[in-house]
């Protein structure tokens, strides 16, 4: 099993809709969980940090947290064209490499 | 305006030669990351420096090397390029290890 999965997509939603996001990690003891987005041709953005169990929201971002299932997600609501992006799950580590990156899960907002 | 700072921008490179890709940030931050970006691959930690004068290998340092000399600068080192090192690199900082990275507009390298 991979350190960090996340479904490559795309994913594509309508404008207006919920896109939601996955991300599953390996080791149990991560305290810390970050969302990026990256536009095509562009670097990572910090979008989303979420460090305890439950839900943070920043304003249309949702990042939920379930530690026992190993699970972080990304709610992004009403949808608009600009989403449109890969989005990156990363998450740290307190030995051996010092970060690791999901995959990246494509999304397209359809006008 | 504060940030990471590449250069160059992309670069087109005999194999063989050596090059130094460039990185700088004014945010003094402690740590400092450098990635590869690869398609189908995502990004890839090739080394990292928690704190001036320190470094640490990543999931695929072969064929590169780093130095920190001070907070600001982390230069990132090709000895002898070969063309599987073509690819988008990305340069990171952030305030202390584990913490949210901030990254700089990437270099797009080709070894030909």
């Amino acid at each position: 099993q991979k350190e960090v999965e996340q479904n490559s997509g795309p994913l594509s939603v309508p404008e207006g809709a919920i896109a939601s996001l996955n991300c599953t990690y390996s080791d149990r003891g991560s305290q810390s969980f970050f969302w990026y987005r990256q536009y095509s041709g562009k670097s990572p953005e910090l979008i989303m940090s979420i460090y305890s169990n439950g839900d943070k929201e920043d304003g249309r971002f949702t990042a939920q947290l379930n530690k026992a299932s190993q699970y972080v997600s990304l709610l992004i609501r009403d949808s608009q064209p600009s989403d449109s992006a890969t989005y990156l799950c990363a998450v740290p580590r307190d030995y051996g490499q010092n970060f690791v990156f999901g995959p990246g899960t494509r999304l397209s907002v359809l006008p | 305006i504060a940030g990471i700072t590449q250069a160059p921008t992309s670069q087109i490179l005999a194999a063989g030669r050596r090059m130094t890709l460039r990185c700088t940030q004014d945010m003094r931050h402690n740590a400092m990351y450098w990635y590869r970006q690869d398609l189908g691959l995502g990004l890839r930690l090739i080394h990292y420096s928690n704190t001036a004068g320190t470094t640490g290998k990543g999931e695929v340092p072969d064929g590169y090397s780093v130095s920190r000399a001070n907070t600001d600068d982390f230069p990132l080192t090709l000895a002898s390029a070969v063309p599987s090192q073509t690819s988008v690199y990305f340069c990171a900082s952030s305030p202390e290890r584990n913490q949210p990275q901030h990254f700089g507009d990437g270099t797009r390298l080709s070894i030909l």
